[in-house]
């Protein structure tokens, strides 16, 4: 069982449209964490967020942590293809240790 | 390059076997994060070391350990390995204690 669900599992859009992933929780996170994973890479970390409703852009993506700390969003606007990869949330628990959800395959044709 | 170097990059055992998987972690870090990614579990946390102690642990099983040595770097033994210990074994580090952020490029296992 995952702490953290992410939706969907799988996204396909065409180059130039948004997207929204969802990373959601019933444990209240002291950080949470978006990576992105391409295939027979380690993750790469995109953002870090720690304050109950925190926003954080980087270029086209946006990151939202939610006011009570339990779930996030990454919004990326007019995607590329080379922003396919596998989205991962992580969240950062009391005693340090991260728990991921399971990942967005989001891929983006050109 | 997240400057985290794993060796080797891929490994072919049979089961009962022992292996060790190695990590670097970036110049100045000094937590050490293992994780295991499979395609039914995701990714896992195992164990954290933080300049050479023990500081959490996740989801590892009795058949593995790991340490981290005085220049920093850490190995995960991982013993009696069984089929279902087939996954992919990141490593990760962080110049502070809290959760880790650069991973390396991973150690595919494949014990048949």
């Amino acid at each position: 069982t995952q702490l953290l669900e992410q939706s969907p599992q799988f996204l396909s859009i065409q180059e130039g449209e948004n997207l929204t992933v969802y990373c959601n929780s019933s444990s209240v996170f002291s950080s949470l964490q978006w990576y992105r994973q391409e295939p027979g890479e380690g993750p790469v970390l995109l953002v870090t967020v720690v304050t109950g409703g925190e926003v954080k852009k980087l270029k086209r993506l946006t990151f939202q942590f939610g006011d009570a700390r339990k779930d996030s969003s990454l919004h990326i606007t007019a995607a590329q293809p080379g922003d396919t990869g596998l989205y991962l949330c992580a969240g950062g628990l009391g005693d340090y240790k991260l728990s991921f959800g399971a990942g967005t395959t989001v891929t983006v044709r050109a | 390059d997240s400057g985290v170097t794993q060796t080797p990059k891929h490994l072919i055992t049979a089961t009962g076997q022992r292996v060790t998987l190695r990590c670097s972690p970036r110049s100045g870090d000094l937590s050490v994060y293992w994780y295991q990614q499979s395609l039914d579990q995701g990714l896992q946390f195992l164990i954290q070391y933080y300049n050479g102690e023990e500081r959490a642990k996740g989801n590892i099983l009795e058949r593995f350990s790991a340490q981290q040595f005085p220049d920093l770097h850490s190995e995960l033994n991982l013993s009696s390995l069984e089929l279902g210990d087939s996954a992919l074994y990141f490593c990760a580090s962080s110049p502070t204690s809290g959760p880790g952020a650069f991973f390396g490029q991973g150690t595919r296992l494949t014990v048949v």
